[in-house]
């Protein structure tokens, strides 16, 4: 399976747009690029999915480039709720792999 | 989004009982479902798929006789852990696949305290 990397922590302004980047350099063609984020003592939220064009909804964008060998998913306008562990994860067939994350940090 | 419901959310137990968590998916019907486990501040472990009407399948390191899997129902998938001890004491989060190339959707997750 295709393994991600991001950064440990960040932080980000209330208000401002939050940019959370994910590398998976060897992601396969038929693997989908999907974000979850969790809230301390909750299970995780769906958030986005994509294969390879840009993707977006209610809650966030997602931008794969042209390689897909990264992903970043943007909050347009964070709010403290929005503080979470923020899991990239390259899905292949069933398998959903949870790695350690992005800890989130929304500033007041 | 679609629903999962698990049950119960918080359960304390003495050591040597058993304890069933439930998970159920509300507004779609699930032929596959996971179940995982988290300590704190780490990320989520998955330990086993479950597909419905047949055995589950357990990562590596999982026992499989301790962790019960059943998933008799294309909305329903239990989990029993048996014999618990204090070390089994953990949150345990199940979720439910919508076939394709769709969403994974969780429960609420249970936390579960072996005394």
């Amino acid at each position: 399976d295709a393994k991600t990397t991001q950064p440990p922590s960040m932080d980000c302004a209330e208000g401002r747009a939050a940019n959370l980047p994910c590398n998976h350099s060897t992601i396969s063609g038929n693997e989908y690029v999907y974000w979850y984020r969790q809230i301390h003592s909750q299970g995780p939220q769906y958030i986005i999915h994509g294969l390879k064009n840009n993707e977006t909804n209610e809650m966030a964008s997602l931008i794969i480039t042209e390689d897909r060998k990264s992903s970043t998913l943007i909050l347009p306008h964070a709010t403290l709720r929005d503080t979470a562990v923020y899991y990239c994860i390259v899905r292949k067939g069933q398998n959903f792999v949870f790695g350690p994350g992005t800890r989130l940090s929304v500033l007041p | 989004g679609a629903v999962v419901s698990q049950h119960p959310s918080r359960v304390i137990c003495k050591s040597g009982t058993s304890v069933k968590i439930e998970c159920r998916s509300l507004d779609f019907q699930a032929t596959t479902m996971f179940w995982y486990r988290q300590f704190p501040k780490q990320s989520l472990m998955l330990m086993a798929t479950s597909n419905e009407g047949s055995k589950a399948t357990y990562e590596q390191g999982v026992e499989k006789d301790k962790f019960l899997i059943n998933h008799a129902s294309l909305t329903l998938s239990t989990l029993t852990v048996t014999s618990a001890h204090p070390e089994d004491s953990s949150f345990y989060i199940c979720s439910a696949l919508i076939t394709g190339p769709g969403e994974l959707f969780f429960g609420e997750g249970s936390r579960l305290t072996v005394l």
